[in-house]
């Protein structure tokens, strides 16, 4: 069974340029995360799929950052425009449908903005 | 508001020694759940095991055993008999309520030959 796939793995942009993360999560998980690394710091949960809909965007830091998951399947994540406190490690994560499951995640984006 | 607290940054062992990575979480949910992820150099998060608030059994798996206390509101990870390829940073969290983690900031094991 293949796992979390994200593209691209890394990502250099220049400050107001947009960037489109791409997220596959595993096969028949309801559930999609979207987390970050900024440099230094901890994984910030930004926000949370069942399915097509958007459960909690709570973390999702301002509106320069529009998430989508069409269908309910893989799921993108813009920024636009980007900034320099954009630069880190985004992770995507997928969970079957309920409460309890375990989050399996991919190998993350690293973003670079310039 | 939910906290996950891993004190150790770094950790330097020498193989074969035994190392236990701290975690200590804060939550007012009275059911949530625990997790350790690790994280080799290749940067993807790894699942390793998951616990629930209302089971405080211990478990064990190979050279891994975690270490759950409520009263304490810790949980730890040990790894007995270190070896070069547990080098990684290894990452406690938490879910309450919600469905999202809160993670720790991660420990940074190195294993030297």
């Amino acid at each position: 069974e293949a796992g979390v796939t994200q593209f691209p793995s890394h990502s250099v942009i220049e400050k107001g340029q947009t960037v489109t993360l791409r997220c596959d999560p595993i096969s028949g998980h309801d559930n999609l995360y979207w987390y970050r690394r900024v440099m230094g710091k901890e994984i910030k949960f930004l926000l949370h799929f069942v399915k097509e809909s958007k459960q909690d965007e709570s973390g999702m830091p301002n509106n320069r950052f529009l998430a989508e998951r069409t269908g309910g399947t893989y799921s993108t994540l813009k920024v636009q425009p980007a900034e320099l406190e954009d630069s880190g490690v985004y992770f995507c994560a997928s969970s079957q449908a309920g409460g309890a499951y375990e989050q399996y995640f991919g190998p993350g984006t690293r973003l670079t903005v310039t | 508001a939910q906290k996950v607290t891993q004190a150790q940054t770094e950790i330097s062992v020498v193989e074969k020694e035994d190392v236990t990575l701290d975690c200590v979480y804060e939550t007012r949910d009275t059911t949530y759940y625990l997790f350790w992820y690790k994280q080799p150099p290749s940067g993807e998060l790894v699942f390793l095991i998951r616990r629930n608030s209302f089971d405080e059994q211990n478990e064990i798996s190979g050279r891994y055993s975690w270490n759950f206390q409520k009263s304490t509101s810790s949980f730890n990870f040990t790894i007995t008999a270190s070896q070069v390829v547990d080098s990684a940073v290894y990452f406690c969290a938490l879910r309450g309520s919600a469905r999202q983690l809160t993670f720790g900031s991660g420990t940074q094991l190195t294993v030297l030959p």
